[in-house]
């Protein structure tokens, strides 16, 4: 089955610092998600992206799917966006099972 | 538009108990997954439902089990309960399959 990478496992930052967030994954998908889990085990959908560029606020992402591998980039941090990231994937079309990375866990300090 | 609910929110139960969750998906989603995150394991994938279909299952035993209503609710049932199966489920539903998809808070299991 499709393997699953996220990278750093764990950041630290101050307030204010940017980050790059990186998933890489081992086959062909047709779907790629970005989740921010919050303290409390809320999963909150942040980029639905199989390709391309998208941005929401402060957060973007970029999917380049030929090279297999997913950016999020957040910037400006605030203590908010402490959690842990996952990147999930789908390789089948028309199934909404995923494969979860193993997540990068972010802390922010004021 | 509410979200995705899940009841109860928290279990406890003891070995050989069973369980049954609960799944409300989005309005007017008709897809609804779930989903198992241990500290061990992360997140799996159990098993997926389509217009009350189970379309893809995970590699569990058949302990766990689940099926969806005709209201797209859906509920996942785990019997004779062992100390592993403690963990947080996770149900989410997406309009249709491939498409986003979006978490409810999940039910933390305490399997004793």
């Amino acid at each position: 089955g499709i393997q699953v990478e996220q990278s750093p496992p764990d950041l630290i930052l101050q307030e204010g610092a940017n980050s790059t967030l990186r998933c890489n994954f081992s086959d062909s998908v047709n779907n790629l998600q970005w989740f921010h889990q919050n303290p409390w085990g809320q999963l909150i959908n942040l980029f639905y992206i199989p390709s391309g560029t998208k941005q929401n606020g402060r957060l973007s992402a970029t999917t380049v799917a030929t090279e297999r591998y997913s950016l999020l980039y957040i910037s400006s941090s605030q203590t908010t966006d402490s959690g842990v990231y996952f990147c999930a994937v789908g390789g089948s079309y028309n199934t909404d099972k995923l494969i979860f990375g193993t997540g990068t866990r972010l802390q922010v300090f004021p | 538009k509410a979200g995705v609910t899940q009841t109860p929110r928290y279990l406890i139960k003891t070995r050989g108990q069973q369980v049954t969750l609960s799944c409300s998906p989005i309005s007017g989603h008709r897809s609804v997954s779930w989903y198992q995150q241990t500290p061990g394991q992360g997140l799996q994938f159990l098993f997926e439902y389509f217009s009350e279909t189970q379309r893809n299952k995970g590699n569990f035993p058949g302990r766990f089990s689940g099926r969806q209503f005709s209201n797209s609710r859906s509920e996942m049932n785990v019997s004779t309960l062992e100390l592993g199966d403690s963990a947080l489920y996770l149900c989410a539903s997406s309009y249709n399959p491939s498409e986003a998809q979006y978490f409810g808070p999940g039910t933390r299991l305490l399997v004793l």
